[in-house]
Order: C-alpha cells, then sequence, then structure tokens
C-alpha cells in the first residue's frame, strides 16, 4: 500500500495564484484532513471530512477550498494565494470508529507534506 | 480555540541519555496521542492513550495520561541517534465538530556536538 500520497512535494507561487494540493489514500479512510505546519505552531487544521461528499471547516479555513467527491480523494485548494500562506500542508486519514460526527479518528497517517512558498 | 503548550521547544540528546517532555493544557482531553516528525516526513504516531492514569510504552518510548486529564508525558530511554526529529503531542476532546486533534508547537530532539 501507498498511504497517504501528497502531491506536489514543492510548489512555488506568486500572490494572486491558484492552485490545487492533492491528495490520495489508498487505506479506504473515511476521515480525511488538511493541516498546515508552521514553525513553533505546530500543526493547524484546515478543514476535514468525515466521508464523501461531506466536508467542514478547520480552525484556519480562509482561503482555502475542499471538496470529497471519492472516498480516496481529498484537494486543497488555494483560491488566490498569498504570502500567509506559505507553509507545510500535510494531508491527513484516519479509520473512523462510529459514524458522522461523533466518529473517533485520532490514529492520523499523514503525507509526505508539500512545501508551498508564496511570494 | 484550546492550547497544547509543549517543553522543552527543543533539547540536545546524547547516546544512552534518558529524556523527558510534557504537555500542557488549560482544559481536559479525552484522548492524548505522541508524534514523531523525521526531517522531510509526515508526523507518525507513536502512542495513543485513553484513561487518565495510563502508562504505555512502545519499545524504548513509555507515554503518560495525567491524572487531571489536562497534561501527558514522553519519556525516552538510552537515546538513539534515529530518535532526532520533532515529538508532537495531540489531545482530542469528543464533541460534535469531526472530534478534531489539537497539536501542540513540538520539541524538537537534537544530537549533541
Amino acid at each position: 500500500n501507498a498511504g497517504v500520497t501528497q502531491t506536489p512535494k514543492f510548489q512555488v507561487l506568486k500572490t494572486g495564484q491558484s492552485m490545487t494540493l492533492q491528495c490520495a489514500q489508498d487505506m479506504n479512510h473515511e476521515y480525511m484532513s488538511w493541516y498546515r505546519q508552521d514553525p513553533g505552531m505546530g500543526l493547524r487544521l484546515i478543514h476535514y471530512s468525515v466521508g464523501a461528499g461531506i466536508t467542514d471547516q478547520g480552525e484556519v479555513p480562509n482561503g482555502y477550498n475542499v471538496s470529497r467527491s471519492t472516498t480516496e480523494d481529498f484537494p486543497l485548494r488555494l483560491l488566490s494565494a498569498a504570502p500567509s500562506q506559505t507553509s507545510v500542508y500535510f494531508c491527513a486519514s484516519s479509520y473512523s470508529r462510529g459514524r458522522g460526527h461523533t466518529s473517533t479518528n485520532e490514529k492520523l497517517f499523514f503525507g509526505s507534506g508539500t512545501q508551498l512558498s508564496v511570494l | 480555540g484550546q492550547q497544547l503548550n509543549q517543553s522543552p521547544q527543543s533539547m540536545f540528546i546524547q547516546e544512552g541519555e534518558d529524556v523527558s517532555m510534557n504537555c500542557t493544557s488549560s482544559s481536559i482531553f479525552n484522548t492524548w496521542l505522541w508524534y514523531k516528525q523525521d526531517p522531510g516526513e509526515g508526523p507518525v504516531l507513536l502512542i495513543a492513550l485513553y484513561k487518565a492514569g495510563e502508562l504505555t510504552s512502545n519499545g524504548r518510548l513509555t507515554a503518560q495520561f495525567g491524572i487531571t486529564r489536562k497534561d501527558s508525558f514522553l519519556n525516552i530511554s538510552a537515546s538513539i541517534p534515529s530518535d532526532v526529529g520533532i515529538y508532537f503531542c495531540a489531545g482530542q476532546l469528543f464533541k460534535a465538530a469531526g472530534n478534531k486533534l489539537t497539536f501542540g508547537g513540538g520539541t524538537r530532539v537534537l544530537v549533541k556536538p
């Protein structure tokens, strides 16, 4: 199994450009999420999904969109890149014990990250 | 939102040493987790704790879920060079909004020159 696959590994954008970070998992996980990692701030949740067709906002959702049309894929879209979005982005997935928003999903499997620079 | 404070922010280890790090919160959690991130990779789960007072080991790693449910500790015994990396604690509180994890800022473990 490949696990959680993120592409691209590195990306440089100009302010105002848009792009999509791809995330795919082959473990049939219901729960998928996007985090950003900034120095000294740990990992902050951007958006998450508890299943195909269901998405919700995390702690820092502004400037990002997501969709979940299949169980396997959970792309993250930057609508109009800003320098404040320079960060390392991680996609993560997990099994869900239970259903929907009451499920537990603590054992996250992370991708290897996308390092994004916005100039 | 909830904040997790990890300490120390960084530490140097010498091969063979035992090291400790901790994580504290102003509010309680139902689950505590410890992840490790190697350079250029995503975090990997080391230990999950589900009950106040629980003590769990994974090889040379031992973690404890604090009695007050507001803290957790991770110990590494007999350090080896591959223990270098960033260690993150994470807490989870069961509620309607996706039971999301809150991560601490990380403890960076480095090797003494």
